[in-house]
């Protein structure tokens, strides 16, 4: 049973770009979330979807878009890159009627030069 | 107003012995959760232990013990018997709401644990 996957795992990218990100829930998970990781600190919420909708959202301005497929799959989308976009990006995934476990994927590392 | 608080950045331990790492949290809501995770250098975030807030009794997965002290608003992991692939960068997070509804995870600063042979 494959668990959440996530691509690319590391890319570069150069201020003003724009990346997208894509994550795959663990079969049966209907819920993904998205979360940015800078180094030596934790995680931080940037949104969530169910049902193709974005759910709620953390303190993130709107270059940090998402998407969610009917197949449960998401991206993430971040416009006009800053060099303190440099981060991990974790995805993570659930059933939302579970007891409220989230399983993580290993992130894409994303490098702003 | 930080609402997860790991006072320790960073822990030494000796193969075989058991380590307790802090969590203290703030919440004024009555229904939350809380998660433990370990993060190897590879960065994949791995659940390690969860604890409600009307659970009664301490969770306890394997290795992983939860040491949650509702008045105190304090939820330790102790890892007990250390292994050296129990190096890591330790996480605990919070839910705040009920389960199964839309809801976020606030994560602490995170402990570093070395396990030394």
């Amino acid at each position: 049973d494959a668990g959440v996957t996530q691509s690319p795992t590391h890319l570069i990218k150069t201020r003003g770009q724009q990346v997208t990100l894509r994550c795959s829930p663990k079969s049966g998970h209907d819920t993904v979330s998205w979360y940015q990781q800078a180094l030596g600190q934790g995680p931080q919420f940037i949104f969530q979807y169910y049902e193709e909708e974005e759910r709620q959202r953390g303190n993130f301005p709107d270059r940090f878009s998402g998407h969610q497929f009917p197949n449960y799959s998401s991206e993430l989308n971040v416009n006009a890159l800053l060099l303190g976009d440099s981060a991990l990006y974790l995805c993570a995934s659930r059933y939302r009627g579970s007891t409220g476990e989230l399983f993580f994927g290993e992130g894409s590392r994303l490098t702003v030069l | 107003a930080q609402k997860i608080t790991q006072t320790q950045p960073g822990m030494f331990v000796q193969e075989k012995e058991a380590v307790t790492l802090d969590c203290t949290y703030d919440t004024s809501d009555p229904s939350y959760g809380l998660f433990w995770y370990k993060q190897p250098s590879s960065g994949e975030m791995i659940f390690l232990i969860y604890q409600g807030s009307y659970d009664q009794q301490n969770a306890t997965e394997g290795r992983y013990s939860l040491n949650f002290q509702k008045a105190r608003k304090s939820a330790n992991l102790v890892i007990s018997a250390s292994q050296l692939g129990d190096s890591a960068m330790y996480f605990c997070a919070m839910r705040e709401g009920n389960e199964g509804y839309d809801y976020k995870l606030s994560f602490g600063a995170g402990t570093t644990v070395t396990v030394r042979a």
